[in-house]
């Protein structure tokens, strides 16, 4: 049973405008939410995190949304640019567990020029 | 500074046979992870170290897997008897103590095939 989902495979933006991906997650005991970025044959790269005390988190074109209600995240890039284009992870972790990172399929997100 | 490396970035192996994969962490980095990733996936943890010690190895899959960490730095995962399930990227990442709000760093992974 996933705990961490990411139902969109794949997304494509024109380069400038938005991009806009989603995830949700199951286990209420998740607390610390986080985007990871992985080109090919390269490990994952952090991004950007958010606290389950907080609702947004802001860094430079990235902003991470959290609707813990919902159990719902998303990471908005504006304006997108062709560097952005790659597999966007999301994953989260538990207080009180090993901080091991539960991560979703990831969505390949494309940026055309 | 130097980032998490990990050896061999490719292994090939028949069926049955024994691996070790070896992971560089940060250096003073004290908290050290295993994930695995199938194609199509996202990282599955396998096991995390605080120090020396294994503090959780909930993820490992069966008594086949088995990791060291025996000076609290390099780690070496172990799998005996391979499947062809095994066949995966092996990614290795490690933080500074292992907190919440401490990032994972990750390796660039090893592809391990098994034939």
């Amino acid at each position: 049973d996933q705990q961490v989902k990411q139902n969109s495979p794949s997304l494509s933006v024109q380069e400038g405008r938005i991009s806009i991906l989603n995830c949700d997650y199951t286990n209420s005991m998740f607390d610390y939410f986080l985007w990871y970025k992985k080109y090919p044959a390269e490990g994952p790269t952090f991004l950007i995190s958010i606290s389950s005390i907080k609702d947004k988190n802001e860094d430079g074109r990235f902003t991470v949304f959290l609707n813990k209600s919902a159990k719902h995240l998303s990471l908005h890039i504006v304006p997108s640019q062709p560097g952005d284009s790659a597999v966007y992870f999301c994953a989260a972790s538990a207080s009180g567990s090993a901080r091991q990172l539960t991560f979703g399929s990831g969505t390949q997100l494309t940026v055309l020029p | 500074g130097a980032g998490v490396s990990q050896t061999p970035s490719n292994k090939v192996t028949e069926k049955g046979k024994y691996v070790e994969l070896r992971c560089d962490p940060i250096s003073g980095h004290t908290a050290l992870y295993w994930y695995r990733q199938s194609l199509g996936q996202g990282p599955e943890f396998l096991i995390y170290f605080q120090g020396t010690g294994a503090a959780d190895d909930s993820g490992l899959p069966n008594d086949r897997f088995f990791a060291v960490r025996p000076e609290g730095s390099v780690s070496t995962l172990k799998i005996q008897r391979t499947e062809r399930g095994d066949s995966a990227v092996y990614l290795c990442a490690s933080s500074a103590s292992g907190a919440y709000n401490n990032e994972q760093f990750f390796g660039p992974g090893t592809r391990l095939t098994v034939l």
